[in-house]
């Protein structure tokens, strides 16, 4: 049973224009959420993170927006660059304020269009 | 570059045999978690240390086992191995939580394993 699920296995988007990427998840126990960024043969790279106390936190070009209600989460990316095509996995934490075992879901891959 | 090292990169063996996986965490890292990433079921958690001891349990088989050393390294044992062990193992570190700590996990660049 996938308590995160990427419903998305790809995405396309044009350089300069914002990326969207979407998550779900079932578990109305996490309550940390993250979202980590992958390059093929390094291992996950973090990006961002947000707690459920919120719904938002941005940095830089990067914004999460976490609806508690729906149980999603997105990520905005804008403007989206070249240098953001890779693999975006989004996961879940239950109350060990993210420091425990992650719940992953299986991935977004994101292509930038020149 | 997270500041996490995994040996070997690469390992190739057979059935039945045994392996170990090691990692160092970043510097000032008190936790070590491992992860398993296949092809079919996407990264999942395997087990995690904090200071030594074992804090949390994920989706780890009997036939593998973990321990963290008083260095704060890591290694994974996979023994009895089957053809389905094969995928990636990645082990990441964190400082700790609570402390203001946002959690967040570095990642180490994997071990890719193949099972023949």
């Amino acid at each position: 049973d996938q308590q995160v699920k990427q419903n998305s296995p790809s995405l396309s988007v044009q350089e300069g224009r914002i990326s969207i990427l979407n998550c779900d998840y079932t578990n109305s126990m996490f309550d940390y959420f993250l979202w980590y960024k992958k390059y093929p043969a390094e291992g996950p790279t973090f990006l961002i993170s947000i707690s459920s106390i919120k719904d938002k936190n941005e940095d830089g070009r990067f914004t999460v927006f976490l609806n508690k209600s729906a149980k999603h989460l997105s990520l905005h990316i804008v403007p989206s660059q070249p240098g953001d095509s890779a693999v975006y996995f989004c996961a879940a934490s239950g109350s060990g304020g993210g420091a425990d075992g992650l719940t992953f879901g299986k991935g977004t891959h994101l292509i930038i269009q020149p | 570059d997270s500041g996490v090292t995994q040996t070997p990169k690469h390992l190739i063996t057979a059935t039945g045999q045994r392996v170990t996986l090691r990692c160092s965490p970043r510097s000032g890292d008190l936790s070590v978690y491992w992860y398993q990433q296949s092809l079919d079921q996407g990264l999942q958690f395997l087990i995690q240390y904090y200071n030594g001891e074992e804090r949390a349990k994920g989706n780890i088989l009997e036939r593998f086992s973990a321990q963290q050393f008083p260095d704060l390294h890591s290694e994974l044992n996979l023994s009895s191995l089957e053809l389905g062990d094969s995928a990636l193992y990645f082990c990441a570190s964190s400082v700790a939580f609570g402390a203001g700590g946002l959690g967040e996990q570095f990642f180490g660049p994997g071990t890719r394993l193949t099972v023949l």
